[in-house]
Parts: structure tokens; C-alpha cells; sequence
């Protein structure tokens, strides 16, 4: 599974849109895009995946770049909930070998009320 | 529907005692994974098994053992604790599909070996 880069931390302010960005420059044309994120105390989470195109769902928003060596997730209106570590993680199928999940550091967020 | 529940919460164990983390999942799917998480670290996969039957091994798979009882239960056993296994373990259930893979993850069993 390629590689991904990403910021340690960043900080936002309550009821702001926050963008998490994600560079993955050595990306395989059939690798998908996956977020997941771990809130203090829990199992991470799965927020959104993509391939090529935008996609939307009710936790967020994932953007990626045409050339697919970058994708940035955005999360429109930022909560106190929302406080957690982001990992962008890339998947290559097919699925049903093994889903191995690489974990990177991610990138932890703060929210400020 | 409870999703991915483990058992214990919380172990302590001396260097040497062997122990058994219990993992199951409602959602009947196939594939299930065993992770470990060590202070400011990502995840690192232990274990996996694709399907019901099958096991293997993952980056750090040294001090383990796996057992896939069924569809729905995937253990974790310790046969020899070491200080190197304090660790927060996750397990995880997925099942693939042509649009992708979602991995649900367990609360987590926070183990420490003095």
C-alpha cells in the first residue's frame, strides 16, 4: 500500500469548516482513498472513501485532486465532538484478501469553542 | 445491533501469564482483525482473517495467537505476557464489496504487563 503525508495537528474554531489535507504522490490507479478518525478513548471510525471523484455523505466531504496525488477531507461546520485524530489511508482491492489497514500518525484536531 | 464488543475493558497482568482477548461481531461479516495500539502510535495489524476458517499473520504477529471460532468470533490469545504487549488492542469486522470496505472497530481492551 503507497504511502500518505499529513500534518501532525491542526486547530480550528467551533462552527467553522475545517479542510484536512492528505498527500499520497506515489497513489496506484486502483487504490481507494480512506478516512477514518479515533476520538479520545475509542476504536477509530470509518468517515468517507473515494476513488476519483468527490464524494459527500452526512459526516463530511472528501475532495480529490485530479491527479489523485493529493485529497483533502473536509468537515463543513467543526463541533467540540469533532476533536479527534484524522487518518488518510489508501487501500488497494481487492478487499477480500485482507483488509490491512496501514495506520500513519494522522493528524490530530483541535476544536476551539 | 451492538457491532464490535470485546472483552475484557481493562487487564492487568504480571510478565509471563497468558491471557485471551474475546472479540465478536453482529454484523455477519466475513472478514475480522486484530490491531494493537501503543501510546501516540497508529494502529499496527496483528492478525487477520479474511473468512470463517482462516487465519494470518500481520506486521507484528511475535507473542500471538489467533483463533477464529466462528463467523461471528475472533480471539486473541497471549501465551506469555511480555512489558512489550502493554498496548490498547483493537478488533475489527469488514465485509468487502466492489464500491470498497468499511472497517468497524471495538471500544478496545487496554491491557498492562508489569
Amino acid at each position: 500500500d503507497a504511502k500518505t503525508t499529513q500534518p501532525n495537528s491542526m486547530e480550528s474554531n467551533e462552527e467553522e469548516p475545517v479542510h484536512l489535507p492528505c498527500n499520497h504522490s506515489t497513489i496506484s490507479g486502483t487504490d481507494y482513498i480512506h478516512w477514518y478518525r479515533q476520538l479520545p478513548s475509542q476504536g477509530p471510525e470509518y468517515v468517507i472513501h473515494g476513488l476519483t471523484s468527490n464524494v459527500n455523505n452526512r459526516m463530511a466531504s472528501l475532495a480529490i485532486a485530479e491527479d489523485r496525488k493529493s485529497s483533502t477531507l473536509i468537515l463543513h461546520r467543526a463541533t467540540l465532538r469533532d476533536a479527534a485524530v484524522y487518518y488518510c489511508i489508501l487501500r488497494d482491492p481487492p478487499y477480500n484478501q485482507g483488509g490491512k489497514l496501514i495506520f500513519g500518525q494522522g493528524t490530530e484536531l483541535s476544536v476551539k469553542p | 445491533n451492538a457491532g464490535v464488543t470485546q472483552t475484557p475493558k481493562f487487564q492487568v497482568l504480571k510478565t509471563g501469564q497468558s491471557m485471551t482477548l474475546q472479540c465478536a461481531q453482529d454484523m455477519n461479516h466475513n472478514s475480522m482483525y486484530w490491531y494493537r495500539q501503543d501510546p501516540g502510535m497508529g494502529l499496527r495489524l496483528i492478525y487477520y482473517s479474511a473468512s470463517e476458517g482462516t487465519t494470518d499473520k500481520g506486521e507484528v504477529p511475535n507473542g500471538y495467537n489467533v483463533s477464529r471460532l466462528n463467523k461471528r468470533e475472533f480471539s486473541l490469545r497471549l501465551e506469555s505476557a511480555a512489558p512489550s504487549q502493554t498496548s490498547v488492542y483493537f478488533c475489527a469486522s469488514s465485509e468487502a464489496s466492489l464500491r470498497g470496505e468499511t472497517q468497524y472497530f471495538g471500544p478496545g481492551t487496554r491491557l498492562l504487563v508489569l
